[in-house]
């Protein structure tokens, strides 16, 4: 079946890194993807990673697949103000065209 | 800058009312995307459609219809709206490929709120 979860809220203080996990059900997923949706907004993609790879770092955000679990997440490093937002976790598999979306984790930033 | 537009960013209908959300895109995208986003449920698919006058029902297609008579836009149609619709509508786009590689692109949402 097809199925993304991932924890509701998380909170981090100012300068800390944030990790945010998701797992999924689908072994034959193809990419995964992590997108932001900042208040008011539209979601934007921040990152995806192929299903064949361990591993993304781009700046201060590294992802980290580990397939055998069916576990994503993403780190993001000295989270700022900015960084407050929804965060979704998405898979999609080669064999459609549609985008499975997780119920999103709202990251709150603490002074 | 690529663009996928909603044409209204809030709206207040009345129970029964027939309501059109619509949806442009600027990026020559084949597939085109409606999801609706609550609290705690994430976004749940309504329709899409993968092609000038096809569409496809998703998870949610329930009360809602949708049209697709240009490539560029996407519209969709509560036939008599209902409170339990009250909710944030997304549109996205993508290409026509095999899988979403970069995935999708999303508009900024419309805020519905039923009366």
């Amino acid at each position: 079946g097809e199925d993304v979860e991932q924890s509701l809220f998380l909170s981090v203080r100012e300068g800390d890194s944030s990790v945010i996990n998701c797992t999924y059900t689908d072994s034959s997923s193809t990419y995964l993807y992590w997108y932001k949706q900042e208040p008011g907004a539209g979601l934007q993609l921040l990152t995806y990673i192929f299903s064949n790879m361990d591993m993304k770092q781009d700046q201060r955000l590294t992802v980290l697949l580990n397939k055998k679990d069916k576990h994503l997440s993403l780190r993001i490093a000295d989270t700022q103000t900015g960084d407050s937002a929804i965060y979704f976790c998405a898979e999609s598999r080669s064999s459609a065209s549609k985008i499975i979306f997780g119920s999103g984790t709202r990251l709150s930033i603490r002074p | 800058d690529v663009k996928v537009t909603q044409s209204s960013r809030y709206l207040v209908k009345r129970t029964g009312e027939k309501v059109f959300l619509e949806c442009v895109q600027d990026m020559d995208h084949e597939n085109m995307f409606w999801y609706r986003q609550d609290p705690g449920l994430g976004l749940r698919l309504i329709y899409f459609s993968y092609d000038v006058k096809m569409k496809e029902k998703g998870d949610i297609p329930e009360g809602y219809s949708v049209s697709r008579e240009k490539k560029e836009r996407f519209s969709l149609i509560l036939e008599s709206a209902s409170t339990n619709q009250t909710s944030m509508y997304l549109c996205a786009s993508s290409p026509g490929t095999a899988f979403p590689l970069y995935g999708y692109t999303f508009g900024s949402g419309t805020r519905l709120t039923v009366v």
